[in-house]
């Protein structure tokens, strides 16, 4: 299986901030790459799939980039409903496997 | 809209059985790829099983091949999950999750059910 290493495992920010989070894949994955975001309390949404192609009704101010084994979500500038746990997917390889997880808190 | 919703969780002792159900709602349910993911603190997110829209296609994880089925009636549009010899390192929030592609495999979930808690325990 590919594993899936995010970092960092949490984060505090403020509003405002540039936040960027690092996911490397255990081998090349091209750009099967998705981010999810994760509130809690509620399931995982899908916010960017084949690492840079956001989902509808997405804010632009996601961003995601990488190829083969190191990928970055970015947030150019931190909203309070942005404060969430992030997680990144690889779907190269069956069976998919995700990242452990950024959190984002309020600084 | 697009909705699933599961049901079937509960306290359960190690040894035990559950069937865990997903009902879906707002789509052509049967052209779908549906899969099963399970969350918890210690292991974070692990993909479990998928079936195909016909139900001919299933794939497993390695790590729960041989007590977890996974099955559809596409007459109730609806996704199952029976687990059998159920341990305590079975303990989760289930999430069922439909692929995000039409007709085909993406591995891309999208939406996810809210969720239904397993505790193993005695």
């Amino acid at each position: 299986d590919i594993q899936m290493t995010q970092s960092p495992s949490s984060l505090s920010a403020s509003i405002g901030d540039r936040v960027t989070i690092t996911c490397r894949a255990s081998q090349a994955i091209s750009t099967h790459l998705n981010w999810y975001q994760q509130k809690p309390g509620k399931a995982p949404q899908l916010l960017i799939s084949a690492t840079s192609s956001l989902q509808d009704g997405v804010p632009s101010r996601f961003s995601g980039s990488g190829s083969g084994t190191d990928f970055t979500l970015t947030i150019s500038s931190l909203q309070p409903e942005d404060f969430a746990t992030y997680y990144c997917q690889q779907t190269y390889s069956t069976p998919p496997t995700f990242g452990g997880g950024t959190k984002v808190e309020i600084k | 809209q697009v909705q699933l919703v599961e049901s079937g969780g509960g306290l359960v002792r190690p040894g035990g059985s559950l069937r865990l159900s997903c009902e879906a709602s707002g789509f052509t349910f049967s052209d779908y790829y549906m899969s099963w993911i399970r969350q918890t603190p210690g292991k974070g997110l692990e993909w479990i099983a998928y079936i195909s829209g016909s139900g001919y296609t299933i794939h497993y994880a390695d790590s729960v091949k041989g007590r977890f089925t996974i099955s559809r009636d596409n007459a109730k549009n609806s996704v199952y999950l029976q687990i059998t010899n159920l341990r305590v390192e079975d303990t989760a929030v289930y999430y069922c999750a439909r692929d995000h592609l039409r007709y085909n495999w993406s591995g891309w979930f999208d939406p996810w059910g809210q969720g239904t808690l397993v505790t193993v325990s005695s």
